[in-house]
């Protein structure tokens, strides 16, 4: 069974802090994926990687960015945390864009 | 690019009965699309998936219908059981891009 493990469940971060995200993948899945998601706006997708070292922007990557240094691994950084960006984060990876596995998501609050 | 309407945003359905929930998509170049389930505090999963050349899919107590000429898709849940009291997202994508998703429905059984 796909696992896709995301480092931290709850996080609280003060305003103008760098956040790190992590995401882990244990099944060589080549594409990756974060999305935020808030209440009736369903799930938007902020940076995908379909490979090692390549990015995209998805629809609102403004204030993120995103390292792919290895395969498993897709991190998302928010340059400097506000309170916008209070959210629950959700990393997928899939083989193809078929049947997406989802982590358990990082609630953060930006304070 | 591509988006995904959903209605209604909330359903509230009595145990047994019947729930739909209807997505619009725009690209008419689509030709996947998965339903997921989230339940309180879990991750999304994948319930459901139709693809663009079939018309109608079932497992169970679930089914998923398409209607290419109109760019609509729906999820028929039937004998509906307080374990299907859940967010409820439907999505679209091209082949193996990137998934986008509708806004979400909060599906309640009621005793």
């Amino acid at each position: 069974d796909v696992k896709v493990t995301q480092s931290s469940r709850y996080l609280v971060k003060r305003t103008g802090e760098k956040v790190f995200l992590e995401c882990v993948q244990d099944m060589d899945h080549e594409n990756m994926f974060w999305y935020r998601q808030d209440p009736g706006l369903g799930l938007r997708l902020i940076y995908f990687s379909y490979d090692v070292k390549m990015k995209e922007k998805g629809d609102i990557p403004e204030g993120y960015s995103v390292s792919r240094e290895k395969k498993e691994r897709f991190s998302l950084i928010l340059e400097s945390a506000s309170t916008n960006q209070t959210s629950m984060y959700l990393c997928a990876s899939s083989l193809m864009s078929y049947g997406y596995t989802f982590g358990s998501g990082t609630r953060l609050t930006v304070v | 690019g591509e988006n995904v309407e959903q209605h209604p945003s909330t359903l509230s359905v009595q145990e047994g009965d019947s729930a739909v929930i209807k997505c619009t998509y725009s690209d008419s170049a689509s030709n996947y699309f998965p339903w997921y389930k989230q339940e309180l505090g879990k991750r999304p999963q994948l319930i459901i998936d139709i693809r663009s050349n079939v018309g109608e899919k079932k497992d169970q107590r679930i089914a998923v219908t398409l209607n290419k000429t109109a760019k609509h898709f729906s999820l028929h849940i039937t004998e509906t059981q307080p374990e299907d009291s859940a967010v409820y997202f439907c999505a679209a994508s091209k082949g193996a891009q990137k998934l986008v998703f509708g806004q979400g429905t909060r599906l309640t059984i009621n005793p």
